[in-house]
């Protein structure tokens, strides 16, 4: 089945920086990549999501980079501010979405120091 | 819309005690899951359901009960609560598990067994 690894497991960055995550996966049938934020007593939330026949998305402040030859995919955050502070967690898919075939990344703490 | 709501939001059992944790979505979604969430695990598939009357297993299914009689609800039952069943637990829903569709996650239900 699909493996995702994701790293690193916490990030620190000071506030206005940017941020980055990296995740990477095993099965190459996989051809979708959800990204989800997690706040502090909350449900995941989706910010960004990328199939496999686009190499980038942006969305404001949001990127996802894709790269289907080496197998991984990353977020990037910039000039991040204290709200982006929280959980993040990427996924892959090699069915398009559903619960079987959706699998996460362990997730990447991501703290905005003032 | 109220999107995916669960309940209840907290519960502490006894081993061996059974209890049922809810979720409903009100956006008509055909597809319903649910996951666990420990630490440095990331999310884990219990159980999943394509549609009314129609369920089946995820990564983690044993000591879980589902059933979908409606399109709307989407209950998990603990048959005889174990201390390693001490979790939170997030529903989750998409419009189908056909194509890339994104999910879209409740609050979770944080369970103890003591």
């Amino acid at each position: 089945g699909e493996n995702v690894e994701q790293h690193p497991s916490t990030l620190s960055v000071q506030e206005g920086d940017s941020a980055v995550i990296k995740c990477t996966y095993s099965d190459s049938a996989s051809n979708y990549f959800p990204w989800y934020k997690q706040e502090l007593g909350k449900g995941p939330q989706l910010i960004i999501d990328i199939r496999s026949n686009v190499g980038e998305k942006k969305d404001q402040r949001i990127a996802v980079t894709l790269n289907k030859t080496a197998k991984h995919f990353s977020l990037h955050i910039t000039e991040t501010q204290p709200e982006d502070s929280a959980v993040y967690f990427c996924a892959a898919s090699s069915s398009g979405g559903g619960a079987d075939g959706l699998t996460f990344g362990k997730g990447t703490h991501l703290i905005i120091q003032p | 819309n109220a999107g995916v709501t669960q309940t209840p939001k907290f519960q502490v059992l006894k081993t061996g005690q059974s209890m049922t944790l809810q979720c409903a979505q009100d956006m008509n979604h055909e597809y319903m899951s649910w996951y666990r969430q420990d630490p440095g695990m990331g999310l884990r598939l219990i159980h999943y359901s394509v549609g009314a009357g129609i369920t089946d297993q995820g990564e983690v299914p044993n000591g879980y009960n589902v059933s979908r009689s409606t399109t709307e609800d989407f209950p998990l039952r603990l048959l005889s609560a174990a201390p390693s069943q001490t979790s939170v637990y997030f529903c989750a829903s998409s419009y189908s598990n056909r194509g890339q569709q994104p999910q879209h996650f409740g609050d979770g239900t944080r369970l103890s067994i003591l």
